[in-house]
């Protein structure tokens, strides 16, 4: 089973309003966390915001917020006040434990291509 | 410099070519990731370093072979490719890997052509 699920190729928002982005994850680690990057067409990949599975409320960075769900294992991501330049890839990633020490295996999602229209 | 910084941006190599990718973190940070990304495939995990200590090599062929000489520097050396290695090489650094908050920043990557 795939541990990150992204099940929206592409998703296309009018500039100035709201968009969603899904992300749902599978892990039975207790201790996890969950990112989103940004990826625009240059490549580099842009850190957005990160929620970890004992935080109680969801991370807000700016335009962007997590909406997270941990019953569902689902973490997706509201970007408010859509721009031009937010059109790019969007990833999300998780981290866990898995009983060995080291969070530093991060699993990636495939992807959603978001495209916003003037 | 700040952030991440990778060498060469773009590479085109021959088969027997040998050639490095090199990384560095200006963040202070002392753990580095390689990382593969191949075009309609999610990123991959292909070694890891914390205080230069490899502590993950995700089956990556020996074609493939880190060095990590200090916590500021990784380098990726490669010889004798195929053209399906060709993908975007993208190296990220974080403060450590201890933790679930220990969030990892990426470099602009290295598109990498083997032809």
């Amino acid at each position: 089973a795939q541990k990150i699920t992204q099940t929206q190729p592409g998703m296309f928002v009018q500039e100035k309003e709201a968009v969603t982005l899904d992300c749902t994850y599978d892990t039975s680690d207790p201790s996890y966390g969950l990112f989103w990057y940004k990826q625009p067409s240059s490549g580099e990949m842009i850190f957005l915001i990160y929620q970890g599975s004992y935080d109680q409320q969801n991370a807000t960075e700016g335009r962007y917020s997590l909406n997270f769900q941990k019953a569902r294992k689902s973490a997706n991501l509201v970007i408010s006040a859509s721009q031009l330049g937010d059109s790019a890839m969007y990833f999300c990633a998780m981290s866990e434990n898995a009983g060995g020490t080291s969070y530093g295996k991060l699993t990636f999602g495939q992807g959603t291509i978001l495209t916003v229209h003037p | 410099e700040t952030g991440v910084t990778q060498t060469p941006r773009h590479l085109v190599m021959g088969m027997t070519n040998k050639k490095s990718l090199k990384c560095e973190q200006h963040l202070g940070h002392n753990a580095m990731y390689w990382y593969k990304q191949s075009a309609k495939k999610p990123l991959e995990l292909m070694f890891v370093y914390n205080f230069k200590e490899q502590t993950e090599n995700n089956s990556v062929p020996s074609r493939f072979s880190p060095e990590c000489p200090n916590s500021s520097h990784l380098f990726l050396h490669l010889h004798t490719l195929q053209p399906e290695d060709s993908a975007l090489y993208l190296c990220a650094s974080s403060q450590r890997t201890t933790y679930s908050t220990d969030t990892q920043y990426f470099g602009p990557g290295t598109r990498l052509t083997v032809l």
